[in-house]
């Protein structure tokens, strides 16, 4: 089956610092990675998203970053505020993201002041 | 205002009981799921519809049931045959680019969580 892996399952950041989440994934055939954020209660929202032939993508605090040698990509929070305490899945699809997500097991971060 | 809707919110249910959950959509999407969450499981796909009148399996489609009768709505039914249906369930939509089967950017409803008595 194919399979997402995601890491940390949680993370504490203090106020300012940098969240780290890490992904790996199998299947070379995966070309598309999107990062979804989910407050508790709600129902899950796509954060930022990249293909691999870029290394890097960033949208304001969020970056994410890929190697596609490793087959590993990750998503960096900087200046992390309270705000952004939520649970983050990643995700992969093929088919220049035409077929169906494979979800990460998901990471819990908090931000403590 | 667009969005998705699902209802109930919570949802309980007795042991061999069917329950439907509800999922309406007004974003005009073609494709549509239905993901089951866990805790430190993240979210799996139960089943999904690309088309009204047409819908495919999913990862753990096993105990449940699905209809796509309009474009705007995608019930899914848990039945009794659902071993360990206690779980938050989550409706999800997209569009569909022609040529190609479903979407990448999905748009969740807010979730129904089911527990059985």
């Amino acid at each position: 089956q194919q399979q997402v892996k995601q890491s940390p399952q949680s993370l504490i950041v203090q106020k300012g610092g940098i969240s780290i989440i890490n992904c790996a994934y199998e299947n070379t055939a995966f070309d598309y990675f999107p990062w979804y954020q989910q407050f508790p209660g709600k129902g899950p929202a796509l954060l930022i998203a990249i293909r691999p032939d870029v290394s890097e993508k960033k949208e304001g605090r969020f970056t994410i970053s890929f190697n596609k040698s490793a087959k590993q990509f990750s998503l960096h929070i900087m200046d992390s505020q309270p705000g952004d305490s939520a649970t983050y899945f990643c995700a992969a699809t093929s088919n220049f993201g035409n077929e169906k997500l494979t979800f990460g097991t998901g990471t819990r971060l908090t931000i403590i002041p | 205002d667009g969005g998705i809707t699902q209802s109930p919110k919570y949802l309980f249910r007795k042991e061999g009981q069917n329950v439907t959950l509800s999922c309406e959509q007004n974003l005009n999407h073609d494709a549509m799921y239905w993901y089951r969450q866990d805790p430190g499981q993240g979210l799996r796909l139960i089943y999904y519809s690309q088309i009204v009148n047409d819908f495919q399996k999913g990862d753990i489609a096993e105990g449940y049931s699905v209809s796509r009768e309009k474009k705007e709505s995608f019930p899914l039914t848990v039945t009794s045959a659902q071993k360990n249906p206690t779980a938050f369930y989550l409706c999800a939509s997209s569009i569909v680019v022609p040529g190609h089967l479903i979407s990448s950017e999905q748009f969740f409803g807010p979730g129904t969580r089911l527990t059985v008595l």
